[in-house]
């Protein structure tokens, strides 16, 4: 059972716009990646937060930022997008009594650009 | 060296055979070996997983087997039910420079298994 809750569920934006996507951890987890899907692939790593700085980063560009909360929940921001930015937006949290750093996602944000 | 090469990109099964998805990988930093199992809507769920000193790992009617020295390893899932009707992603986890822990993801199975 993994408690990881994303909002919003879906969301469309147009080409150049922001956009915020929302995550909320299981209680205790203070581990948060993010994942990029697109459509008939595997998640992308983004970024993950640990402790509310960020330890590692995959190759997205800069106006992909992220943040952690002192609870532990984290958000996405995605600034001036386009159009291959759609996809399906992953979160994941890791349990620290877990040796082995599972990482557990979330529903996922479906984001539209158009 | 990041890549996970993952195959077959779609496969169909009768209901009670045996499915069997593949990957291989390059990066020896790799440390641990997750398969998740993704249905429409969902986010991908960890069906189990294997750290590279061993060999073999069964949960159910769930096994990975691991060749540490071919970088490969493979899911088998025996009598295959319609339920396990899904998309399956091998991982591979490693550790960034920042001590984050990445995973690296094949491109997915899409499995049908027919009644």
């Amino acid at each position: 059972e993994t408690g990881v809750t994303q909002s919003p569920t879906h969301l469309i934006k147009t080409r150049g716009q922001q956009v915020t996507l929302r995550c909320s951890s299981q209680s205790g987890h203070n581990t948060v990646s993010w994942y990029q899907q697109a459509l008939g692939q595997g998640p992308q790593f983004i970024f993950q937060y640990y402790r509310e700085e960020e330890n590692g980063r995959g190759n997205f560009p800069p106006r992909f930022s992220g943040l952690q909360f002192p609870n532990y929940s984290s958000e996405l921001n995605v600034n001036a997008l386009e159009l291959d930015d759609s996809a399906l937006y992953l979160c994941a949290s890791v349990d620290p009594r877990d040796s082995t750093d599972t990482q557990y996602f979330g529903p996922g944000t479906r984001l539209t650009v158009l | 060296q990041q890549q996970v090469k993952q195959s077959p990109q779609s496969l169909i099964v009768q209901k009670g055979g045996i499915s069997i998805i593949n990957c291989a990988y390059e990066n020896t930093a790799f440390d641990y070996f997750p398969w998740y199992q993704q249905f429409p809507g969902k986010g991908p769920a960890l069906l189990i997983a294997i750290r590279p000193d061993v060999s073999e790992k069964k949960e159910g009617r769930f096994t990975i087997s691991f060749n540490k020295s071919a970088k490969q390893f493979s899911l088998h899932i025996m009598d295959s039910q319609p339920g396990d009707s899904a998309t399956y992603f091998c991982a591979a986890r490693r550790k960034t420079s920042g001590s984050a822990r990445q995973l690296t993801f094949g491109s997915g199975t899409q499995l049908t298994v027919l009644p």
